[in-house]
């Protein structure tokens, strides 16, 4: 198993920019979430879904969609792109709502 | 909202142990969990705690769970420098939003 990949590692985007971050995961699992890492403020959602058609906001959703058409894909838009959004973002799947999240490696996005 | 709240740093000697600390305010949570991240990656979980429970040991980790004062503790003993990383309590309140706090980081000094 491959476990929680992300596409891409790293990104530099200009204001105003619309990009995807890509997140798949190989484990069958139900319940995916993203998160955003800032210094200081720990991992913070921004959304989650917990299966193919279900979606829900998070903690920080503002400039941020999601959807998740199939149980392994769920992709993540920046719809305009601002420094406010220069992050590292995280991709996590897990079985259910208690067990363990699985997380990916992470893409570092830059936005000048 | 729920909020979880841990020290930024800590410092240990190679060989003694290390508590790290973390509060929280949801009295709902069910799960605490202790995760670990190493620099450049994600985040792996390395142990978690029912909210029933007070104490869960697993080899060198020590979870403590004081439920009327919302108090979390990890203490690793034996501290390695392979242990340096940045540690994160999270709680699961419902249904599956789980809070982390922000992350403390170990510094192991050989």
């Amino acid at each position: 198993n491959a476990g929680v990949t992300q596409t891409p590692k790293f990104q530099v985007l200009k204001t105003g920019q619309s990009m995807t971050l890509q997140c798949a995961q190989d484990m069958n699992h139900e319940y995916m979430s993203w998160y955003r890492q800032d210094p200081g403020m720990g991992l913070r959602l921004i959304h989650y879904s917990v299966g193919a058609g279900i979606t829900d906001q998070g903690e920080v959703p503002n400039g941020y969609n999601v959807s998740r058409s199939t149980t392994e894909d769920f992709p993540l838009r920046l719809l305009s792109a601002a420094p406010s959004q220069t992050s590292v973002y995280f991709c996590a799947s897990s079985p259910d709502r208690v067990n363990e999240q699985f997380f990916g490696p992470g893409t570092r996005l830059t936005v000048l | 909202g729920e909020d979880v709240e841990q020290s930024l740093f800590l410092s240990v000697r190679e060989g003694d142990s290390s508590v790290i600390n973390c509060t929280y305010t949801d009295s709902s949570s069910t799960y605490l969990y202790w995760y670990k991240q190493e620099p450049g990656a994600g985040l792996q979980l390395l142990t978690y705690i029912f909210s029933n429970m007070d104490m869960k040991q697993d080899q060198r980790l020590t979870v403590l769970l004081n439920k009327k004062d919302k108090h979390l503790s990890l203490r690793i003993a034996d501290t390695q420098t392979g242990d340096s990383a940045i540690y994160f309590c999270a709680e699961n309140g419902g249904y599956q939003k789980v809070t982390f706090g922000t992350g403390t980081k170990l510094q192991v000094i050989p």
